[in-house]
């Protein structure tokens, strides 16, 4: 059963605009979440990561905000550049585990 | 970058064959990962190792091996390949809990 859900297998902006990827979670155990960007024929890379302290992270143009009781978090782009163009995997752990659970990933195009 | 290398990055194989995927690290990170990316189903963990000869089992372990005699090495074999192994496996390196993990570039399998 899938404990981190990404509905939205894509998603195309324009650049300049802002993008907005989602991500739902089942599991209320869970207190540490992170985004991974990936490139085709490459290994993911680790983008942003939030704690269940804390509601909102920012670093430069990415932001993530987690919302604990509708169990959501998004990853916010702005301003959203042509290099973004990539599949996103938002990822979550709970306490003394040695996992990632990962969701299915969204593909962002940026239009230029 | 974390220095992780995957060999081979591309096999073809035959079903039934054996099937040795190696991941070599130089940051000597205590924890490695195997896991494997499917459409529809993002990364999900085939089995894992937290020392020298420690592993254990992630989601999706049945019909895969690992071994770890070297810090440096984590060895993925299936015994006897199916179809349904046909995948992109990837290996990690990184720490627990907060999930911060450096994936190698991955290596593509197909089973015929």
């Amino acid at each position: 059963d899938q404990q981190v859900k990404q509905n939205s297998p894509s998603l195309s902006v324009q650049e300049g605009r802002i993008s907005i990827l989602n991500c739902d979670y089942t599991n209320s155990m869970f207190d540490y979440f992170l985004w991974y960007k990936k490139y085709p024929a490459e290994g993911p890379t680790f983008l942003i990561s939030i704690s269940s302290i804390k509601d909102k992270n920012e670093d430069g143009r990415f932001t993530v905000f987690l919302n604990k009781s509708a169990k959501h978090l998004s990853l916010h782009i702005v301003p959203s550049q042509p290099g973004d163009s990539a599949v996103y995997f938002c990822a979550a752990s709970n306490p003394g585990a040695n996992n990632l659970f990962f969701g299915t990933g969204t593909r962002l195009t940026v239009i230029p | 970058d974390a220095g992780i290398t995957q060999s081979p990055r591309h096999k073809v194989t035959e079903t039934g064959t054996p099937v040795t995927l190696r991941c070599h690290q130089t940051e000597n990170h205590r924890y490695m990962y195997w896991y494997r990316q499917d459409p529809g189903h993002g990364l999900r963990l085939i089995h894992y190792s937290y020392g020298v000869k420690d592993t254990d089992k992630g989601e999706v372990s049945d019909g895969y091996s690992v071994s770890r005699s070297k810090t440096e090495d984590f060895l993925l074999t299936l015994e006897s390949a199916t179809s349904s192994q046909t995948s992109v496996y990837f290996c990690a390196i990184g720490g627990q809990h907060t999930g911060e993990l450096f994936f190698g570039e991955g290596s593509r399998l197909t089973v015929l």
